[in-house]
């Protein structure tokens, strides 16, 4: 079983609907978790971190937290054409900071 | 604004030579930086964990005797490629963070060995 794992996509959503990405990972331990958008070519750019169960709010974007069920979820609402990316999901390994990375789902918001 | 500045951000360079890219974490120290490395399509790869005053830790897998890594500074680590081969062809991002904070990227450099 892969540590981080995600769906690679492509999910295609009409502009203004709801885009939901999922992420699975398997070290029960973990403690921080973030997603990250990346663009072609381009580095990583943090979207979220979540610490704790439930859900944290930054404009568009909602972060959900299980860890009972080791999933965490990044929704996107109102969804822009500028959304279409590649969405990377990372978790800390125990006790240290690194970050081990899902390989990505890629959206495509269509007009 | 950038916490994270990398550079180059490209270089291409002959099979055979190195190449030194350098990470550095914008007014804030950074006891330890990450390297990454990209293939395209693929996930980011954690390569090694630079320690300021210390030996890089390196992953599984990855060569540290090819890939050296010096962190001079709290602000300052720099990975060099040497004798670098078309196959070391990748996209290759460091990363660091602010005390509490979450881990920012720099922009990445796009190695192509010749």
């Amino acid at each position: 079983q892969k540590e981080v794992e995600q769906n690679s996509g492509p999910l295609s959503v009409p502009e203004g609907a709801i885009a939901s990405l999922n992420c699975t990972y398997s070290d029960r331990v973990s403690q921080s978790f973030f997603w990250y958008r990346q663009y072609s070519g381009k580095s990583p750019e943090l979207i979220m971190s979540i610490y704790s169960n439930g859900d944290k709010e930054d404009g568009r974007f909602t972060a959900q937290l299980n860890k009972a069920s080791q999933y965490v979820s990044l929704l996107i609402r109102d969804s822009q054409p500028s959304d279409s990316a590649t969405y990377l999901c990372a978790v800390n390994i125990r006790n240290t900071d690194k970050l081990i990375f899902g390989t990505g789902t890629r959206l495509q918001v269509f007009p | 604004g950038a916490v994270v500045s990398q550079h180059p951000s490209w270089v291409i360079c002959k099979s055979g030579t190195s190449v030194k890219i350098e990470c550095r974490s914008l007014d804030f120290q950074a006891t330890t930086m990450f390297w990454y490395r990209q293939f395209p399509k693929q996930s980011l790869m954690l390569m090694a964990t630079s320690n300021e005053g210390s030996k890089a830790t390196y992953e599984q897998g990855v060569e540290k005797d090819k890939f050296l890594i010096n962190h001079a500074s709290l602000t300052l680590s720099t990975l060099t490629v040497t004798s670098a081969h078309p196959e070391d062809s990748s996209f290759y991002i460091c990363s660091a963070s602010k005390l509490g904070q979450a881990p920012h990227f720099g922009n990445g450099t796009r190695l192509t060995v010749t």
